[in-house]
């Protein structure tokens, strides 16, 4: 069936440090990817996304990476800031135009 | 400035009563979406509708129901038979491609949810 799931439910690091938050898929016809923020008492921001055909794609301090052969997706933050503390979600595209998503990956930022 | 609303932000009613939440969105945006989130979990599907007039159902539309009479509104009712109805709501919103089909780059935008509490 479709899952998308993540590895870790917690995260701890240190400011400045780099953060990786991994995430798995089972359904290889995904073709699109999302990496959403959500802070507490939100609704989940935006972050970046990226689609089957391309392997790597770069935002501002984020970047993502695809790895279709293992199915596992990748979100890298630089840099990490206070402000980065939140769960993280990667969800795919479901056949309907709506949204799959992992049960999410709780950052914290310690100073 | 464009973007979604959710009200009210909390919301508490008594087992037994329908309850329902409002959605509305200035984005000119065709598809939107109920999403039900619970604690340390990921956001489940309840209903979408990705034209006027038409919805369809989710992987948990049992207990709930919408309509979309409106391009810019999908309000989400919670009815008494829906047995766990205490949980975060969350509306989003999608602009659709050509011939219907969703846009691959058009990720949905999320309203800030409702919070629900029946007692």
């Amino acid at each position: 069936g479709e899952s998308v799931g993540l590895h870790l439910p917690t995260l701890s690091v240190q400011e400045g440090d780099n953060s990786i938050i991994n995430c798995a898929y089972s359904n290889s016809a995904s073709d699109y990817f999302i990496w959403y923020k959500q802070e507490s008492g939100k609704g989940p921001q935006f972050i970046i996304d990226i689609r089957s055909n391309m392997d790597k794609r770069q935002g501002q301090r984020v970047t993502v990476l695809l790895n279709k052969t293992v199915k596992h997706l990748s979100l890298q933050i630089a840099a990490t800031q206070p402000g980065d503390s939140a769960v993280y979600f990667c969800a795919r595209r479901g056949s309907q135009g709506n949204l799959i998503f992992g049960k999410g990956t709780k950052l914290s930022v310690k100073p | 400035d464009g973007g979604i609303t959710q009200s009210p932000k909390y919301l508490f009613r008594k087992e037994g009563q329908n309850v329902t939440l409002s959605c509305e969105q200035n984005l000119n945006h065709d598809a939107m979406y109920w999403y039900r989130q619970d604690p340390g979990q990921g956001l489940r599907l309840i209903y979408y509708s990705q034209i006027v007039n038409d919805f369809q159902k989710g992987d948990i539309a049992e207990g709930y129901s919408v309509s979309r009479e409106k391009k810019e509104s999908f309000p989400l009712t919670v009815t008494s038979a829906q047995k766990n109805p205490t949980a975060f709501y969350l509306c989003a919103s999608s602009p659709l491609g050509q011939g219907r089909s969703y846009s691959y780059n058009s990720p949905l935008h999320f309203g800030n949810g409702t919070r629900l509490t029946v007692t």
